[in-house]
Parts: structure tokens; sequence; C-alpha cells
């Protein structure tokens, strides 16, 4: 069962625009939450994160948002630069657990355009 | 380079043969991960270790897989007689504690004919 969903598989955003990616999570256990980028045959890489203390954490062009009410968060690229086209993934831990693993969705494929 | 190094980037095998990937993890992290990565999917968790000790197998990881992290340091991932079913990306990561950012290799892409 997918823990972590990504429902949009792409996005198309104009260079200096917002983009916003999505992601819903389903386990009430995640307190931990991460976004990874990924470039064609490279291994992800590690971009942003958030506790579930918080409710916004920023860094840079890249803000991540936590509802956990509502059991989604969402990332915010502002502005958009054609570098950033990529496959995003949101991951989620429950840093609680002795287990400790990340739980990915699926990924939403972000191109930028000039 | 003190990122996470895997070997080799890509390896072609036939059905049945076995194949070996190493994983080297940064040096001060004691938990590392293997996931395995299908086109459109995202990775998916096969096993992890902190230090030497296995902690964790997923149900995906079947009679075939073996894993090992002999004192606590490099990783192996064997597939025994392979099938086309395992071509994939198989990606390393390590982290410095349950729930750190963990940190990714740049995967061994398997390819099974």
């Amino acid at each position: 069962d997918q823990q972590v969903k990504q429902n949009s598989p792409s996005l198309s955003v104009q260079e200096g625009r917002i983009s916003i990616l999505n992601c819903d999570y389903t386990n009430s256990m995640f307190d931990y939450f991460l976004w990874y980028k990924k470039y064609p045959a490279e291994g992800p890489t590690f971009l942003i994160s958030i506790s579930s203390i918080k409710d916004k954490n920023e860094d840079g062009r890249f803000t991540v948002f936590l509802n956990k009410s509502a059991k989604h968060l969402s990332l915010h690229i502002v502005p958009s630069q054609p570098g950033d086209s990529a496959v995003y993934f949101c991951a989620a831990v429950a840093r609680g657990s002795t287990l400790g693993r990340l739980y990915f969705g699926r990924g939403t494929q972000l191109t930028v355009w000039p | 380079d003190t990122g996470v190094s895997q070997n080799p980037r890509h390896k072609i095998t036939k059905r049945g043969q076995n194949v070996t990937f190493r994983c080297d993890p940064i040096s001060e992290h004691n938990r590392l991960y293997w996931y395995r990565q299908t086109l459109g999917q995202g990775p998916e968790f096969l096993t992890y270790f902190q230090n030497e000790a296995q902690l964790e197998k997923s149900r995906l990881l079947s009679d075939r897989f073996s894993a090992e992290r002999p004192k606590g340091s490099f990783s192996t991932l064997e597939i025994q007689r392979t099938e086309q079913g395992d071509s994939a990306m198989y990606l390393c990561a390590s982290s410095i504690g349950a729930g750190a950012e963990a940190f990714f290799g740049q995967g061994t892409r398997l390819t099974v004919v």
C-alpha cells in the first residue's frame, strides 16, 4: 500500500513563476518529511525537510509547508529556474520508530520552461 | 569525494547469473539502506543496517537477495539466479542515525537480458 502519495505525475511551469508540488500521506506515525530531487541516471539528492512540530521550513528558493490535520505537505519553489527540472520525490519517516526507513511517493516530474 | 559511492554504475547480466553490488557509505554514517527503483515508481525499501546488524528486510527481498555489511563499513547486495524482473536501479543510502536525512549514491543500473 502506498503510504506516501504524489498524485500529480508531472508539472510544467514557466521560468520565474512558482512551482507547487504536493504530497499526501496516510500514516499518522510519520513525524519527519523530506523532499528529494532526482536527475536521470543519478541517485536522489536531499533538498529540504520538515519536522512534524513545524508547519513551515524555508531554504532559499525552497519552502516546505506541512498541514498535519490534512496529512498534506507541499514544496514551493520560487522563482522556478530551468535547472530545477527534475523528478521530485516526497518521503516520510516515523522517527519515533526503531525502524526509521523512508517511505517514498512515486514522484512528480517538474519541467521549467524559459 | 566524501559522498556515498556505488559500484558498478551499470551491470548487464544474463538471466540466471549472480550479481553483486557494492556500496561505500559516508564514513561517519552508521545507518545504511538499500532501495530499488523501477520506472515510474519511487524508491522502494529493500533492507537496512545499523552498523553491521541487518535490522529490517522488506518482503520485496526474496530468498535470492542477500545483503551484508561486514564490520559496519561497506555493504554488498547480491542477487542470485537473476530474473528479468530484477532489472531496476539499485540505490544505496546512508544516514547518521534514525530518521536523519539519508544521502544517496548514484545507483547501480541492473539490466537482466
